[in-house]
C-alpha cells in the first residue's frame, strides 16, 4: 500500500512563509489534498487536487506537487494558522484514502 | 448550510459493539459517497471506511477494521452508520463522518473529504 510521510513539525515567525511537505514515491503522479486541524476541532479541507482552494480558504494557502514531494505553502503566516496539517492521497491499488502522519505548524 | 452531525459514541468494554450515526443536512445526501475517519488520542487521521451511493452499495474498509466494522446508509433518513464489533483499545478515538468528493479520470483520481462533522468519541476500556 502507498505511504506518505510528513515532517512532525515546522516552525515559522509571524509574517513569514511556511512550507509543509508530503513525501511519497512518484507522488507527483497522484493528486494531493491538504487538511488543517486546530486543537479540539474537526479537520478542514484547505487545498484539494494539488492546488485548488475551496471557497472561503484564504489565498495565502497554496499547493504544489512534483516528483516525490508535494508542498503546502502558507504565506504571511499568522498565529491563527497554528494547527496540524495533514496531506492525503488516493491509493488506486486498493482504493483507500491515505493520510500522512501530520505536521504541527508552530508560529513563533 | 451543509452539516454533518455524528452521534452514538461512548464507553464500551473490549469485545463489545457500538453503532455510530451521522445525520446529514444542507445537500442532496443520496448523490454523495460518504465515509468515516478516526483519530486516536494524540495521533493522526486514519481513514477507515466509505460507502458509495445506494444505487451501487459499494463499500471499502481499511485493513485495521475490515471484518469488524460495517458501513451502511439510509437515504430516507439522510444518514450514514458505522457498526463496530469486536472492539479493542486500539479503536479508541474520535470518529469523524465526512463527505467524499472528487472523481477519477483516465489518468488519476481526485478523491478527498470536503465536509466533516465535529466527531463523536469512542472509548474502549474495561
Amino acid at each position: 500500500s502507498y505511504v506518505v510521510t510528513q515532517a512532525p513539525s515546522v516552525s515559522v515567525a509571524p509574517g513569514e512563509t511556511a512550507f509543509i511537505t508530503c513525501g511519497g514515491s512518484s507522488i507527483g503522479s497522484k493528486r494531493v489534498h491538504w487538511y488543517q486541524q486546530k486543537p479540539s476541532q474537526a479537520p478542514v479541507l484547505v487545498i484539494h487536487s494539488d492546488d485548488d482552494r475551496p471557497s472561503g480558504i484564504p489565498e495565502r494557502f497554496s499547493g504544489s506537487n512534483s516528483g516525490n514531494t508535494a508542498t503546502l505553502t502558507i504565506s504571511e503566516v499568522a498565529a491563527g494558522d497554528e494547527a496540524d496539517y495533514y496531506c492525503q492521497v488516493w491509493d488506486g491499488s486498493n482504493e483507500h484514502l491515505v493520510f500522512g502522519g501530520g505536521t504541527k505548524l508552530t508560529v513563533l | 448550510q451543509v452539516q454533518l452531525v455524528e452521534s452514538g459514541g461512548g464507553l464500551v468494554k473490549p469485545g463489545g459493539s457500538l453503532r455510530l450515526s451521522c445525520a446529514a443536512s444542507g445537500f442532496t445526501f443520496s448523490d454523495y459517497y460518504m465515509g468515516w475517519v478516526r483519530q486516536a488520542p494524540g495521533k493522526g487521521l486514519e481513514w477507515i471506511s466509505y460507502i458509495w451511493t445506494t444505487r451501487s452499495g459499494y463499500t471499502n474498509y481499511a485493513d485495521s477494521v475490515k471484518g469488524r466494522f460495517t458501513i451502511s446508509r439510509d437515504d430516507t433518513k439522510n444518514s450514514v452508520y458505522l457498526q463496530m464489533n469486536s472492539l479493542t483499545a486500539e479503536d479508541t478515538g474520535v470518529y469523524y463522518c465526512a463527505r467524499r468528493a472528487g472523481y477519477c479520470d483516465r489518468i488519476t483520481c481526485y478523491i478527498y473529504m470536503d465536509v466533516w462533522g465535529r466527531g463523536t468519541t469512542v472509548t474502549v476500556s474495561s
